[in-house]
């Protein structure tokens, strides 16, 4: 069964620090790849997948097939940056999701 | 805009009750899922609904199960509500078909059995 893997629980860093988000997965295939952040007080909303190439926010992400890695980047953090950030892996065949563990991204001033 | 709206943003329930959760989405959407958020565990998938009166299994069904009587709306009953089901629960909807649609997520139901 595939597997989606954050191993850091909560990550700091300081405004203007640059921030990576570790996210590893197991499946045999060619998974759907996607980043989901919850900000406080708001719901799970889409930041990235890995099909578009695209940076959002700042934020980039690159699918390494070899090391099966989706890692999060950014920069120069910003404050506004702090949240929650999810994992999530979609099989090529369906449309179910299956997450990771989720990050928490504290930006200090 | 979509609006995955749910019915209750807060419920306390005591150990035995019978609980609904309501779930709504107004984007015509054929996918439905409900999954339950916990610290460190993330979010997993208890039951998931790709037409009306259609549903399968998530990760964890054990203790659930779910309703699709309209397009529209997906329900999660919990038959016989236990204090290990004190959780947020999530509801999402989708397009369907393969690949990297989007899911939207409704604001959550925070769910505590005393």
């Amino acid at each position: 069964a595939q597997r989606v893997t954050q191993p850091e629980k909560l990550l700091s860093v300081f405004k203007g620090a640059p921030v990576e988000l570790k996210c590893n997965y197991s499946y045999s295939g060619s998974p759907e790849l996607f980043w989901y952040v919850q900000y406080s007080r708001q719901r799970l909303q889409l930041l990235l997948r890995h099909i578009s190439r695209e940076s959002i926010k700042g934020f980039t992400a690159d699918l390494n097939k070899g090391e099966t890695s989706f890692h999060l980047k950014k920069p120069f953090a910003q404050e506004e940056d702090s949240a929650m950030y999810y994992c999530a892996l979609s099989l090529a065949a369906g449309n179910k999701l299956t997450f990771g563990g989720g990050t928490r991204v504290l930006v200090k001033p | 805009d979509v609006k995955v709206t749910q019915s209750s943003r807060y419920l306390v329930k005591r150990t035995g009750e019978k609980v609904f959760l309501e779930c709504v989405q107004d984007m015509d959407h054929e996918n439905m899922f409900w999954y339950r958020q916990d610290p460190g565990l993330g979010l997993r998938l208890i039951y998931f609904s790709y037409d009306v009166k259609m549903k399968e299994k998530g990760d964890i069904p054990e203790g659930y199960s779910v309703s699709r009587e309209k397009k529209e709306r997906f329900s999660l009953i919990l038959e016989s509500a236990s204090t290990n089901q004190t959780s947020m629960y999530l509801c999402a909807s989708s397009f369907p078909g393969q690949g990297a649609y989007e899911q939207y997520f409704g604001p959550g139901t925070r769910l505590t059995v005393t």
